[in-house]
């Protein structure tokens, strides 16, 4: 079967850095997502990473090895509006998106 | 620009009843997808329409039909609701053009069936 695991909560201090991390078994790899999702609202898009290596925007960076079915979510200098569910997604063979649980992220002051 | 659309925002269903959740999208997107969100467990794929016309079933697309009559709106049916479709429904969009094809969401309606 297919699987995407990630830790299920998480708590980090406003200021810190903080790593999500997620480890998937999928049929294929088409790509690999992070999206944020605030409590009530709608997922929305953080990055995308379909090559091995460290794609960096802004205070987010995401991390691929796909030889170990690997990915993480780096947040720096955390701010108390990260408090939010992270969602990893892997793209499979047929094209579509298996999707984690969630991280849901605590920030403390 | 709008982006994604959902309506109703939320619905409180009795069993039983025939709902029709709405999304429209003005992206000009070729893929639209259903998908429900239940607590711990991730996003599951209802069903999806890659172009105008052409539908898919899902992950989990017993008791629920779609229909895809043009590019901007891909409506979900539950033609008889049961309590275990009480989930927060998730309509979303992408550009099948080639590249990352990331999907975009709508605000989601919550819908409770007693």
């Amino acid at each position: 079967g297919q699987n995407i695991d990630q830790p299920t909560e998480m708590t980090a201090t406003e200021g810190a850095i903080v790593q999500i991390n997620c480890t998937y078994q999928t049929s294929g790899f088409n790509g690999l997502f992070w999206y944020q999702q605030h409590a009530g609202e709608a997922p929305t898009f953080l990055s995308y990473n379909v090559l091995d290596g460290l794609e960096e925007k802004g205070r987010f960076s995401s991390f691929l090895s796909r030889s170990k079915g690997y990915s993480y979510l780096l947040l720096k200098e955390l701010q108390m509006k990260d408090s939010a569910s992270y969602l990893c997604a892997v793209r499979d063979s047929n094209y579509q998106l298996i999707w984690g649980a969630g991280t849901k992220l605590i920030i403390k002051p | 620009i709008a982006g994604i659309t959902q309506a109703p925002t939320s619905q409180i269903l009795a069993a039983g009843r025939r709902m029709t959740l709405r999304c429209t999208q003005d992206m000009r997107h070729n893929a639209m997808y259903w998908y429900r969100q239940d607590l711990g467990l991730g996003l599951r794929l209802i069903h999806y329409s890659n172009t105008a016309g052409t539908t898919g079933k899902g992950e989990v697309p017993d008791g629920y039909s779609v229909s895809r009559a043009n590019t901007d709106d891909f409506p979900l049916t539950l033609a008889s609701a049961v309590p275990s479709q009480t989930s927060v429904y998730f309509c979303a969009s992408s550009d099948l053009s080639g590249g990352a094809d990331t999907q975009y969401f709508g605000p989601g309606t919550r819908l409770t069936v007693l």
